[in-house]
């Protein structure tokens, strides 16, 4: 079974500033690495995914997501941040062979001003 | 349709009623999910559907939860009797054919249901 941690519920920053938002995930098997954010009242979107090849992947709006094996991490970055990104950000797992997708419990990113 | 449909988006319910949570999915999508979200909590898998079947189901609460898929489109998640506990943002997910595993998830903008 797979599991995910995001290490961080809340994450104030200012405008401009660098991010980093945590994620460890577990499992016994290969998986599939997904970041989703949701936006103030609005359903959940796709920001980006790890599937296999370039361990360094590029997602919307300037965010990026590193896959790292041996620490079993995928950490959500954006080097420039704005009042915009503020929003819940889910990581998410499934192993390449199920059906079943793994969430974190999130974490909210603040931007201030 | 365009995106995943959900409704009602919000749906207050006294405790011991039936409710029952429609999802209209992203035409040609085979695969449907149901998650619910609690507040402060991450999303919890609750049923999933490829076509008309539900492999799995061991992600339902209780024998209170109970949903079905008709034509492989629409599904509908029915909570019978309902508590106080069960109040969440219960969101619906689609996702490609094909592959449908590797391409991430298509949400829905979820029904808010209030147990009074």
């Amino acid at each position: 079974a797979q599991s995910v941690t995001q290490l961080d519920s809340q994450v104030p920053v200012f405008e401009e500033a660098p991010v980093e938002l945590r994620c460890n995930y577990s499992s016994s098997v290969s998986v599939y690495l997904f970041w989703y954010v949701q936006y103030p009242n609005q359903g959940l979107q796709l920001l980006l995914k790890y599937l296999s090849g370039s361990t360094l992947v590029k997602g919307i709006n300037g965010f990026e997501a590193e896959f790292n094996k041996s620490q079993t991490s995928f950490h959500l970055r954006k080097p420039s941040v704005h009042i915009s990104d503020t929003a819940e950000y889910f990581c998410a797992v499934k192993d390449t062979g199920g059906f079943k997708t793994i969430f974190g419990a999130g974490t909210r990113l603040f931007v201030k001003a | 349709g365009a995106g995943v449909s959900q409704s009602p988006s919000n749906k207050v319910t006294e405790k011991g009623k039936d409710v029952e949570l429609r999802c209209d999915p992203i035409s040609g999508h085979t695969a449907l999910y149901w998650y619910r979200q609690s507040l402060g909590q991450g999303l919890e898998f609750l049923i999933y559907f490829q076509g008309n079947s539900a492999p799995d189901k061991s992600g339902l609460p209780s024998d209170r939860f109970s949903a079905e898929r008709t034509g492989g489109s629409v599904s509908t998640l029915t909570i019978q009797r309902t508590q106080q506990e069960d109040s969440a943002v219960y969101l619906c997910a689609s996702s490609t054919p094909g592959n449908p595993f590797a391409y991430g998830y298509t949400f829905g903008s979820g029904t808010r249901l209030t147990v009074v």
